[in-house]
């Protein structure tokens, strides 16, 4: 059964540095997504891309996050100057795009810690 | 803005024993509910959904059933498994402006099922 990869699985990283996060997302799926989860809360969601640019963001997603699909699998999540709020969970997501039946399948995240 | 409120964890079940978990939800529009689960070390998956009142998702034993009239989509089995210990996730989502959809999350529900 297909399914969304992402790596690393762990990274550690000092405040201040730059880190990119990768995801393959499903093959024919079109619409992908990143949310993250700080420990003990909720996932939340930062921001939706499809056809190469955003279709939606959250007020977390500040200018220090960017996204990018530099080919036709991959799909990353840069931040580029860390801090440590930023340490969390970081979920990729992918969805066909199908309206209202529309489902969005999960990676198995990255654990992001910022030191 | 949109929101999903799920009962607090861990609950803590004997084998075989019934299962229920609420969910109750806030939103704008007409949105589609979700319960997704997370398996110690992994991913997010989706277990069940439902996108219109009176729809009931189900898949492995789980039910939940959408109440419109309620704003509710309470997750139920009929006898849990130890192998269904996890955290279980609510969501619903949500009409953006572009018409994609952004999940919104609730805080998690752990059950822990004992032999």
């Amino acid at each position: 059964e297909p399914e969304v990869t992402q790596t690393p699985s762990h990274q550690v990283t000092q405040m201040g540095q730059e880190v990119i996060l990768r995801c393959v997302p499903i093959s024919n799926h079109l619409y992908f997504y990143w949310y993250r989860q700080i420990l003990g809360q909720k996932v939340e969601f930062l921001v939706s891309f499809y056809n190469n640019e955003i279709s939606e963001k959250s007020e977390i997603f500040d200018d220090q996050f960017s996204v990018e699909r530099p080919d036709g699998s991959n799909f990353t999540l840069k931040i580029r100057s860390t801090k440590l709020e930023d340490s969390a969970m970081y979920f990729c997501a992918s969805s066909v795009g199908e309206g209202r039946q529309e489902t969005q399948y999960f990676g198995p995240g990255t654990r992001l810690l910022v030191l | 803005g949109d929101s999903v409120t799920q009962m607090e964890g861990p609950v803590t079940l004997s084998e075989e024993a019934f299962l229920t978990i609420n969910c109750t939800y806030t939103a704008t529009g007409y949105p589609s509910l979700f319960w997704y689960v997370q398996y110690p070390g992994e991913g997010l998956q989706l277990l069940l959904k439902a996108t219109k009142a009176d729809d009931k998702g189900s898949n492995k034993g789980f039910e939940a059933t959408y109440r419109k009239e309620t704003t509710s989509f309470h997750l139920e089995k009929g006898s849990v498994q130890v192998s269904d210990s996890a955290v279980y996730f609510c969501a619903l989502s949500t009409f953006m402006d572009t018409g994609r959809r952004a999940l919104t999350f609730g805080s998690g529900t752990r059950l822990q099922v004992q032999p």
